[in-house]
């Protein structure tokens, strides 16, 4: 089992619409959340981080931890066609030598 | 402007002829690390550095190469590509204090092998 499991989808959905994309994870030792989103032929750029359980916003994307199931989220109100991509989450323990722990990926299309 | 740089995009070589695909940053990042993305499988670690003359295999190194003898360079070689290697590469650096904001990917390198 990988420590971070992902959906690859492809999730599709009509413009407007909430989406919801998930992580889960089998380490309890984490304690910070990245989600990434990495549009085609570009690197992954860092969207969102919280650290440890709750909930954080910033415009229409809403994070969401959830350390008792090892379960995060990552939501997005009102999505555009511009939010079309693969989003990734990823995952560390505290302390400094440790490195980000990457899901696989979700693809996401929002069609007009 | 704060970016790591990869070089080249795109590659296309044959079986057998050593390449090498450069990364370079100038955040002054201690940690960098090699990545191949490939479909459903992910982004998956090749070789990483916590510093300059310290490298350790990820988790897929079989084939690469990797030397760290300046802080900003970390270039990937590839002695004898074969075709199982046509991927899309990544270099990412980060702090190692502050990976959770700080880490940073290249725009990437699209190889191909035949």
């Amino acid at each position: 089992q990988k420590e971070v499991e992902q959906d690859p989808g492809p999730l599709s959905v009509p413009e407007g619409a909430i989406v919801s994309l998930n992580c889960t994870y089998s380490n309890s030792a984490f304690q910070y959340f990245m989600w990434y989103r990495q549009y085609s032929r570009k690197g992954p750029e860092l969207l969102m981080y919280t650290y440890s359980s709750g909930n954080k916003e910033d415009g229409r994307f809403t994070a969401q931890v959830d350390k008792s199931s090892k379960y995060i989220s990552l939501f997005i109100r009102d999505s555009q066609p511009s939010d079309s991509a693969t989003y990734l989450c990823a995952m560390r323990r505290s302390g400094g030598s440790y490195i980000p722990t990457f899901g696989r990926g979700t693809s996401l299309i929002v069609h007009p | 402007e704060a970016q790591v740089t990869q070089n080249p995009r795109y590659l296309i070589t044959v079986t057998g002829k050593k390449l090498t695909v450069t990364c370079s940053q100038n955040m002054n990042h201690e940690y960098m690390s090699w990545y191949r993305q490939d479909p459903g499988l992910g982004l998956r670690q090749i070789y990483y550095s916590m510093n300059v003359e310290v490298t350790d295999k990820g988790d897929v190194p079989e084939g690469y190469k990797v030397s760290r003898k300046e802080k900003r360079n970390f270039p990937l070689i590839l002695e004898s590509p074969s075709p199982n290697q046509t991927s899309l590469y990544f270099c990412a650096s980060s702090f190692i204090g502050t990976a959770t904001r700080s880490y940073t990917f290249g725009s990437g390198t699209r190889l191909t092998v035949v």
